[in-house]
């Protein structure tokens, strides 16, 4: 069965620190990969997306994850967090739109961020 | 939100009345799709569409919730009648992209039902 887990449900970090939210996902396929954000109060926003590409990718705001297929990871990482970046972070997995669920969603980690 | 409006921002309403939530994509596509958002649940898919048919509507909850989407730029999330746990964001996506796997996500509608 397909799956996604992310593995804090909060982290907090210090601005100007470093951030890694932890991704792992279950999959019999090549799966494509996605994050989102989501400030309070709005919308989900992609920040970065690896559809088999080149295994680093690169995001919106600083943001990077890199693929690991042996570690079936997707971590998010940013070298110095900024105070905007307290939000709430998915992790996504896309299989099939033939199956069921297009999509698995984590059940998010919330991005705290300290002055 | 790459587009796509959705209607009202926020509701609130009394249990046992009918609610109804509205999409709007600006531009035409395949793919949309309902979710529900709650703290308890996380994000829940409720159903999706591919050139307005309903593909998988495994996970809406229940009779109550129905959804159509009469043309590729318009689609609506009924609930009848409301209930209190019914309250969370309602969320619209649709697929966007040549790659078509890339879901944008309209603003939600806030729904609290007393």
């Amino acid at each position: 069965a397909q799956s996604v887990t992310q593995l804090d449900s909060h982290v907090s970090v210090s601005e100007g620190t470093p951030v890694l939210l932890r991704c792992n996902y279950s999959s019999s396929y090549s799966p494509s990969l996605f994050w989102y954000v989501q400030h309070p109060n709005k919308g989900l926003q992609l920040l970065l997306k690896y559809t088999s590409a080149a295994t680093l990718v690169k995001g919106i705001n600083g943001f990077e994850a890199e693929f690991k297929k042996s570690e079936t990871s997707f971590h998010l990482t940013k070298p110095s967090a900024h105070m905007s970046d307290a939000a709430e972070y998915f992790c996504v997995v896309s299989f099939t739109l033939s199956g069921n669920t297009p999509l698995v969603f984590g059940k998010g980690t919330r991005l705290s961020v300290i002055a | 939100d790459a587009g796509v409006i959705q209607s009202p921002r926020h509701e609130v309403t009394e249990m046992g009345q009918e609610v109804t939530l509205r999409c709007k994509p600006i531009s035409g596509h395949d793919y949309l799709f309902w979710y529900r958002q709650t703290m308890m649940r996380g994000l829940e898919l409720l159903i999706y569409f591919n050139n307005n048919v309903p593909i998988d509507d495994s996970g809406m909850p229940e009779d109550r919730f129905s959804a159509k989407m009469p043309n590729a730029s318009f689609s609506t999330l009924k609930i009848q009648p409301s209930e209190p746990r019914d309250s969370a964001v309602y969320f619209c996506a649709i697929l966007f992209g040549v790659d078509q796997e890339t879901q944008y996500f309209g603003p939600g509608t806030r729904l609290l039902v007393l």
